[in-house]
């Protein structure tokens, strides 16, 4: 069982680029979102969705896209880069968040912005 | 909108002292609270949570945490630590019926053996 699946890993951009960081999870989970975690700020959310088709913004969402076509994924997409978006994102899922339910994150893409 | 704050930004401890993180929150409803850790180079992984009932939780690896209402609080707790738990600690709410888990700015917790 995979879990959540990021990719890539590692990346880096320059300024002005555009790029797309993929999420997928295997565990028919309803909700998904995702998270910058930058030092001394913690984790913020950026954008989450509550099933196929439902998207919605977080605390962080500027200059980020996000789309929920399929249950399994929810990929983020960066229209144009700035150094501001440094940062280490964090997918993450749970069969439905409003509850008790806990989040399940994958492994983190660290992305670097020249 | 809800809000977390961790207040000890960084904590040093020997191995087997006792620990105590901070958490407070604002809401003033039902909510939802969680403390999540994230060891070196890992993910983050839920540690314990609560959301109703006995306002002592238990979690994995000795750590429990305490809800007191009153204080906006769910400080996490450990009697003797070891150093395998070297990590950043990140408390969390989620008001009940919202989709949002807001996330303080963490804690982290160095252990020398």
């Amino acid at each position: 069982n995979a879990g959540v699946t990021q990719t890539p890993k590692f990346q880096v951009l320059k300024t002005g680029q555009s790029m797309t960081l993929q999420c997928a999870q295997d565990m028919n989970h309803e909700y998904m979102s995702w998270y910058r975690q930058d030092p001394g700020m913690g984790l913020r959310l950026i954008h989450y969705s509550v099933g196929a088709g439902i998207t919605d913004q977080g605390e962080v969402p500027n200059g980020y896209n996000v789309s929920r076509s399929t249950t399994e994924d929810f990929p983020l997409r960066l229209l144009s880069a700035a150094p501001s978006q440094t940062s280490v994102y964090f997918c993450a899922s749970s069969p439905r968040q409003g509850t008790n339910e806990k989040l399940f994150f994958g492994s983190g893409t660290q992305l670097s912005v020249l | 909108a809800q809000s977390v704050s961790q207040h000890n930004h960084h904590v040093i401890l020997s191995e087997a002292a006792s620990l105590e993180l901070g958490c407070n929150y604002s809401y003033g409803g039902t909510v939802n609270l969680f403390w999540y850790v994230q060891y070196p180079g890992q993910h983050l992984q839920l540690l314990l949570k609560y959301f109703s009932g006995d306002p002592l939780v238990k979690g994995i690896k000795g750590f429990e945490a305490e809800f007191i209402k009153s204080k906006f609080s769910f400080n996490l707790r450990k009697p003797s630590v070891q150093w395998s738990d070297t990590a950043e600690y990140f408390c969390a709410v989620n008001p009940f019926g919202n989709e949002k888990l807001t996330f303080g700015t963490g804690t982290r917790l160095t252990i020398i053996p």
